[in-house]
């Protein structure tokens, strides 16, 4: 099956500084999602993004899949913007509607 | 975005019972729900995939008769974790995918808010 890299496993930063988290994944896709889990785990979905860019406040998402890779970009982190983050894909073959989840980047802003 | 609701979001149960944790799409019709598994500081894993009006489909290693999964309607989706042990404690996850629009193929997944579960 398919498999998805996140990196990097943990990331402390201080508030206000950017961030940029990877997904890698090793076959084609027609779905990736990137989520936050909060502290309660409720996963809060990002963006749905199989391809191209989108921005969403002081987040972004660019996926290019023809080289099977996808970034989250946190801009001006604030201590809020803690949590893990996860990849999600779909495979493109095979007609599977499962996602896969990357294990996730875990996210540590201090004040 | 869509809503699916999960419940209930936190049980505690004795060794040898069964609990029963339901995924509801709110606001929309949801023929395929998802089923995660997530242990502490870990990924979430996919247990079983859940048709409407059908069998549901498990992934390799997870114990049918342990996980009972009912999905009797567009919009609710049951797991049942029969005869519950301890090494059954972990965090549930259900999740539901819009229905696709005419002509259309792949659509965003949504998540339930989790179910803790604590086997005592």
């Amino acid at each position: 099956g398919i498999q998805v890299e996140q990196s990097p496993p943990d990331l402390i930063l201080q508030e206000g500084a950017n961030s940029t988290l990877r997904c890698n994944f090793s076959d084609s896709v027609n779905n990736l999602q990137w989520f936050h889990q909060n502290p309660w785990g409720q996963l809060i979905n990002l963006f749905y993004i199989p391809s191209g860019t989108k921005q969403n406040g002081r987040l972004s998402a660019t996926t290019v899949a023809t080289e099977r890779y996808s970034l989250l970009y946190i801009s001006s982190s604030q201590t809020t913007d803690s949590g893990v983050y996860f990849c999600a894909v779909r495979e493109s073959q095979g007609g599977s509607e499962k996602l896969v989840f990357g294990k996730g980047t875990k996210l540590t802003v201090n004040p | 975005g869509a809503v699916v609701s999960q419940h209930p979001s936190r049980v505690i149960c004795k060794s040898g019972t069964s609990v029963k944790i339901e995924c509801r799409s709110l606001d929309f019709q949801a023929t395929t729900m998802f089923w995660y598994r997530q242990f502490p500081k870990q990924s979430l894993m996919l247990m079983a995939t859940s048709n409407e009006g059908s069998k549901a489909t498990y992934e390799q290693g997870v114990e049918k008769d342990k996980f009972l999964i009912n999905h009797a309607s567009l919009t609710l989706s049951t797991l049942t974790v029969t005869s519950a042990h301890p090494e059954d404690s972990s965090f549930y996850i259900c999740s539901a995918r819009v229905l696709p629009r005419r002509g259309g193929k792949n659509t965003e997944a949504f998540f339930g808010q989790g179910t803790r579960l604590t086997v005592v």
